[in-house]
């Protein structure tokens, strides 16, 4: 079946640095990846969605500078959270769909981001 | 943008019973709407979806309906048991290589033996 692999999966960084995630999809070519944050005891808010080899799109109020999304070929997505503070701390998790594909989403494992 | 609202966001029942978590959406071009397990710390889990064509989906002790009018979904859980004690979420999408998938707020549910 298809997978998507996400490390890491958990980071502790001090505040003011910045952490990449990595995601990467092993078996199928993911046209479509889609980033969200999870607060403890709380839903999955989507932060921003991208597209192979163009800028992606972000939800009202996530701040694009700050969350930086590359998602430079069908197969890794990478966010990476600049000048972290301990607001960010959070679980982050990707979403890809399949090239082609019309329904179904593929989730990574989510990495927990600690900022101290 | 799409909406949705999950109710209840907590449910404790007793082993062997059913539990009913209930959804609305807001976008009419919503036409997937699948269910989520999740574990502390992990994934959400896929434990069923529907598509707007379907009124009714069943998968053993679990399953969905849809009222495309009402624009809600509902999953019914049956013969609860300890292991079924997890968080929901709902979700809907208008499918679509660019539809994005959006929560609901989540149940939290508790079967006690």
């Amino acid at each position: 079946g298809a997978v998507v692999s996400q490390h890491p999966s958990w980071v502790i960084c001090k505040s003011g640095t910045s952490v990449k995630i990595e995601c990467r999809s092993l078996d199928f070519q993911a046209t479509t990846m889609f980033w969200y944050r999870q607060f403890p005891k709380q839903s999955l808010m989507l932060m921003a969605t991208s597209n192979e080899g163009s800028k992606a799109t972000y939800e009202q109020g996530v701040e694009k500078d700050k969350f930086l999304i590359n998602h430079a070929s069908l197969t890794l997505s990478t966010l990476t959270v600049t000048s972290a503070h301990p607001e960010d701390s959070s679980f982050y998790i990707c979403s890809a769909k399949r090239q082609g594909g019309y329904y179904g989403y593929t989730f990574g494992s989510g990495t927990r981001l600690t900022v101290v | 943008g799409e909406n949705v609202e999950q109710h209840p966001s907590t449910l404790s029942v007793q082993e062997g019973d059913s539990a009913v978590i209930k959804c609305t959406y807001s976008d009419s071009a919503s036409n997937y709407f699948p269910w989520y397990k999740q574990e502390l710390g992990k994934r959400p889990q896929l434990i069923i979806d529907i598509r707007s064509n379907v009124g009714e989906k069943k998968d053993q002790r679990i399953a969905v309906t849809l009222n495309k009018t009402a624009k809600h979904f509902s999953l019914h859980i049956t013969e609860t048991q300890p292991e079924d004690s997890a968080v929901y979420f709902c979700a809907a999408s208008w499918g679509g290589s660019q539809g994005n998938l959006i929560f609901g707020k989540g149940t939290k549910l508790s079967v006690k033996p």
